[in-house]
């Protein structure tokens, strides 16, 4: 079993629809969650961090986090055409560090796509 | 711009040559970080360094692989003997531990293509 796991997709929705990503992860350590999005051939694209269980809005986007169930999503809502990539999410133990713990955990991504 | 910047953003080599890839981090960022990419994947964690030091590698960091960080400014990850496996995007972040979160800003990318 992968530590983070996420459905790559692809998912295929209509424009203005709220989409829902999702991601679970084994490690009880990771305390810190991120979302990145992701254009063909291009760098991940930080949209979302958070450190806490809940949710976190900014514009239309809102990650939410349940460290009980080690579960984390990202809600976009009034999706639009230019939202279609892939989204990543990523977490790590910080601020616990050493054992390889520096770096992100990625999960595979989930490609997206916004239908016009 | 003063995003994190790659060079070269594309490089095809033969098999067995060398290649080496250069990152020039956000300025004031501490941080560096190397990952690497293959299709359908999500980055996987190469080695970081804080300022100039090397403080942790990867088990997918085998010996043909060396990173360097000269000054605590721009760092280079340098593949020798290439293999066919190499081939995948080299992602480089950077991020600062001066504030209290620590998030990683990538660049564009290196694709590495080894025939």
């Amino acid at each position: 079993q992968k530590e983070v796991e996420q459905d790559p997709g692809p998912l295929s929705v209509p424009e203005g629809a709220i989409v829902s990503l999702n991601c679970t992860y084994s490690n009880s350590a990771f305390q810190y969650f991120m979302w990145y999005r992701q254009y063909s051939r291009k760098g991940p694209e930080l949209l979302m961090y958070t450190y806490s269980s809940g949710n976190k809005e900014d514009g239309r986007f809102t990650a939410q986090v349940d460290k009980s169930s080690k579960y984390i999503s990202l809600f976009i809502r009034d999706s639009q055409p230019s939202d279609s990539a892939t989204y990543l999410c990523a977490m790590s133990p910080y601020p616990y560090s050493g054992g390889g713990a520096d770096g992100l955990t990625f999960g595979k991504g989930t490609h997206l796509i916004i239908q016009p | 711009d003063t995003g994190v910047s790659q060079n070269p953003r594309h490089k095809i080599t033969k098999r067995g040559q060398n290649v080496t890839f250069r990152c020039d981090p956000i300025s004031e960022h501490n941080r560096l970080y190397w990952y690497r990419q293959t299709l359908g994947q999500g980055p996987e964690f190469l080695t970081y360094f804080q300022n100039e030091a090397q403080l942790e590698k990867s088990r997918l960091l085998s010996d043909r692989f060396s990173a360097e960080r000269p000054k605590g400014s721009f760092s280079t990850l340098e593949i020798q003997r290439t293999e066919q496996g190499d081939s995948a995007m080299y992602l480089c972040a950077s991020s600062t531990r001066d504030r209290v979160s620590d998030e990683q800003y990538f660049g564009p990318g290196t694709r590495l293509t080894v025939t």
